[in-house]
Parts: structure tokens; sequence; C-alpha cells
């Protein structure tokens, strides 16, 4: 009964291919994020995603997709990846206001 | 967009001591003010949180201050324990016109020897 889930937990490709990583939250919350957690710890919020609409980082290049299904997915599609995305990516949910639950993360190598 | 600033990057104290990590914003529209606590390997959690109608809040060993007018707010976490050694973040959670947008500062690792 995994709040928020997030697979794989570890994900190691060549550079330039393509890449989903998938997240379910079963609190039924209504926000739902994506994270971007480097080498220095910083954890950088790449989008936010409430009842459909969908709010960018404007840092975040255009090869970074994310795609909602329904209220309780959130998936990160990335494109022609490269050595810089190689990253631990967490997915997160909440209400609006509220405590965030974070899934696993994601440990991206790209090589 | 909100943007928060968090100090020190690093802290080190001796067990029993206590450890103050503070944080300023920039939207004073922001309303909501959580701690987390990432252990090595791990993902991040809750600790406590405070909401800008609340000036204090305090949990046991931990208690958050906030305040409004200069935009910053304050974990505090007296005994220290080898196991409060971990990187703590704190947040704010911005207005964005009703829409969730929870902005992290960039992480204080705290370091507590026996």
């Amino acid at each position: 009964d995994t709040a928020v889930s997030q697979t794989p937990k570890y994900l190691v490709t060549q550079m330039g291919n393509d890449k989903s990583i998938k997240c379910e939250q079963n609190l039924g919350h209504d926000t739902m994020y994506w994270y971007k957690q480097d080498s220095k710890k910083f954890l950088k919020i790449m989008f936010s995603y409430n009842n459909k609409e969908l709010i960018i980082n404007e840092t975040v290049p255009n090869r970074f997709s994310p795609k909602s299904p329904d209220k309780a997915h959130l998936n990160l599609h990335i494109n022609s990846l490269e050595l810089g995305d190689s990253a631990v990516y967490f997915c997160a949910s909440s209400l609006s206001r509220g405590e965030a639950f974070f899934g696993q993360g994601t440990r991206l190598t790209v090589v | 967009g909100e943007n928060v600033e968090q100090h020190p990057s690093t802290l080190s104290v001796q067990e029993g001591d206590s450890a103050v990590i503070k944080c300023t914003y920039s939207d004073s529209a922001s309303n909501y003010f959580p701690w987390y606590k990432q252990e090595l390997g791990k993902r991040p959690q809750l600790i406590i949180d405070i909401r800008s109608n609340v000036g204090e809040k305090k949990d046991q060993r931990i208690a958050v201050t906030l305040n409004k007018t200069a935009k910053h707010f304050s974990l505090h976490i007296t005994e220290t324990q080898p196991e409060d050694s971990a990187v703590y973040f704190c947040a704010a959670d911005g207005p964005n016109s009703g829409y969730s947008t929870l902005t992290f500062g960039k992480g204080t690792m705290l370091l507590v020897s026996p």
C-alpha cells in the first residue's frame, strides 16, 4: 500500500536514448510533482501538475515532458538523453498547500 | 516565481547541542512552509510544517518559527542525537494562482557527532 510509487528505481541508459519514469499515487491528492536532485543534493522542481493544469519550471529543457493520464499518475518522458541528465528524479504528490509525499526516487545514469 | 534561500549549507554539532537552520523566501503571498529530512539514499520526509497564520510550532525536540514580515523561517532542533544527521530542506508553497508549487531551499547537511 505504498503511497507514492515510482518505477524504475534504477535506470542506466546511453546518451541519445528516450526513456520514461512512471509515478502513481493512491492518496487521492490533487497535485503531483517531479523534482530533480543532482549530485549536490539540490531538489529542483521540474513540474507541478494540478487538475490537468501544468506549471513548468522554465529552466527545464523541452526534452522533458510530463504526461498525466489521470489524477493518480504523472509520468516523466525524456527524449535524447544527455550526460547532464544523470540525477535522482523524485515524484511527489500533495493536496494543495499540504504535505508532499515523495516516491522512492529513480536514479538515472546516462553513459 | 518563489525563491527560497537556506543557510548554512553544512552544520556540524556535538550530540546534545542545539542546531538552527534558517530560510528566507521571496514571495510574500506564500503561506505554507514545510521542513523535510532526507537521510542518505532515502526520500525526503516531512518533519514539521507551519502555516502563515501561526508564528511558532513545536513537536518534541523540533520547532519552527515564522516571521512573515521579514519573510524568514527557521528550524530549531534541541538535544541533537546522531540519528538527526541528515540533509534538511526548507520549502515554501507559492500562491501561483491557487496551484501548489512547492519550492525547496538548497538543503543543509547536519552532522551530529557523538
